[in-house]
Order: C-alpha cells, then sequence, then structure tokens
C-alpha cells in the first residue's frame, strides 16, 4: 500500500542535541501529522499540520508542513532522555481523507 | 480510563485458528479505525467505522479478515484461519469525528500483539 519514506530509519544522539527527520511522498496530502511510539503503547499524536507552509512549535518540537505539500520535517531541540522512542509521520490524501498513511518510523537512541 | 483500550494484550495462537480482536474506543467517539503495524515497520490502515458502518475496508489483506461494530462503540476484529504472517500488532484508534480536520484527530489503543505460531 502506500506508504510514506521515512528518514533516517534511526538516530543515535547525546543529549543536548537537536534532531531533525523528514518525510516524503510521491502524493500531495493534505494533512500532515507526527507521532511518537513507546515500548508497549500507541503512538501518540505531537503536531498536526493542516496547511502548506504551516510551521507549528509544541514545546521543543517544531514540524513543517512543506510548500509542496508532499514533504514534512519534525525538529527536536535540546534533546532528553524521555525524548527516545520511535517517531512516525502520518499523512492523509485529498482521497482517503479518513485514514492515515504512515511513514516506517525514525527510531532515537539518546546516549546518556 | 478515559482513553481506547484494547484486549486481549497479547495473544499467541495456532497457525489456522481463528481470533478475536476487541477494541473499546473514547466514549462518544463516533469514528473507528484499525490498523496493523508489523516488526520494525509503520501503520498499514485496514478499515474505517463511522458509527456502526464501514466505508472504507480497503486495507484488509484478504477475506479471513473482518470487523464489525454494534452499538456505536465497541468493536471487533476476527481472523479466521490465522497464518504466521499475521502475526503483528493489531492497533486500534477512535476520532470525534471524521474528515479530516481537528476534530478528526485519531487517539490510539495500546495494541493487541497477535503471535502465530
Amino acid at each position: 500500500g502506500q506508504q510514506l519514506n521515512q528518514s533516517p530509519q534511526s538516530m543515535f544522539i547525546q543529549e543536548g542535541e537537536d534532531v531533525s527527520m523528514n518525510c516524503t511522498s510521491s502524493s500531495i496530502f493534505n494533512t500532515w501529522l507526527w507521532y511518537k511510539q513507546d515500548p508497549g503503547e500507541g503512538p501518540v499524536l505531537l503536531i498536526a499540520l493542516y496547511k502548506a507552509g504551516e510551521l507549528t512549535s509544541n514545546g521543543r518540537l517544531t514540524a513543517q508542513f512543506g510548500i509542496t505539500r508532499k514533504d514534512s520535517f519534525l525538529n527536536i531541540s535540546a534533546s532528553i532522555p524521555s525524548d527516545v522512542g520511535i517517531y512516525f509521520c502520518a499523512g492523509r490524501t485529498i482521497q482517503g481523507a479518513q485514514k492515515l498513511v504512515f511513514g516506517q518510523g525514525t527510531r532515537l537512541t539518546i546516549n546518556p | 480510563g478515559a482513553g481506547v483500550s484494547q484486549s486481549p494484550s497479547n495473544k499467541v495462537t495456532e497457525k489456522g485458528k481463528d481470533v478475536e480482536l476487541r477494541c473499546d474506543p473514547i466514549s462518544g467517539h463516533t469514528a473507528l479505525y484499525w490498523y496493523r503495524q508489523s516488526l520494525g515497520q509503520g501503520l498499514e490502515f485496514l478499515i474505517y467505522f463511522q458509527g456502526n458502518s464501514a466505508p472504507d475496508k480497503s486495507g484488509l489483506p484478504s477475506d479471513r479478515f473482518s470487523a464489525e461494530r454494534t452499538g456505536g462503540s465497541v468493536s471487533t476484529l476476527t481472523i479466521q484461519r490465522t497464518q504466521q504472517e499475521d502475526s503483528a500488532v493489531y492497533l486500534c484508534a477512535s476520532s470525534l469525528a471524521s474528515g479530516g480536520a481537528v476534530a478528526d484527530t485519531q487517539y490510539f489503543g495500546p495494541g493487541t500483539r497477535l503471535t502465530v505460531l
């Protein structure tokens, strides 16, 4: 099925460093979402983006909806240990407004 | 609890057996979704309910998979004659409304980990 291309697949960083990850698609999306998933849990919504060019922050997290509507990025500033987990981008195409299409995830590991 | 709940949390079954997975959405949420997450992968859409009807079943991988929702609340995902490739985490989500707006935010349950031996 349709999937988003998310990169990087994994990141190993030092506490305090900034993190950046992104997603691209060959299709136009009208909504971009970023989720975080902890082990044994379902994904939790971090940031939602609804307009091309939109830049939204949630604490140390910042995400943008690309102008072309085919990409989005998520930045985490000054990482802390609780940021460890798997981050997923997700989106809705115009045609499939209800279902979400997910990226493959970025696994973030923080070295103390 | 106020969140989406799923049961069982873990299910181990033998190849060829049928399994039922249950989802209790957040009270008042009209839309309910089932996704499948294979090891190390993103989530794959299976089916979506608006009330008790399923306008989009496009993600169900085969006719061995079916789902129903009763009373606009609880949903059951049934997998018949399970195969080893069915092993995955099955996640349920619910939202207040559907249509792509803010009210359509999907809240996920913890999932059911299915292992088919």
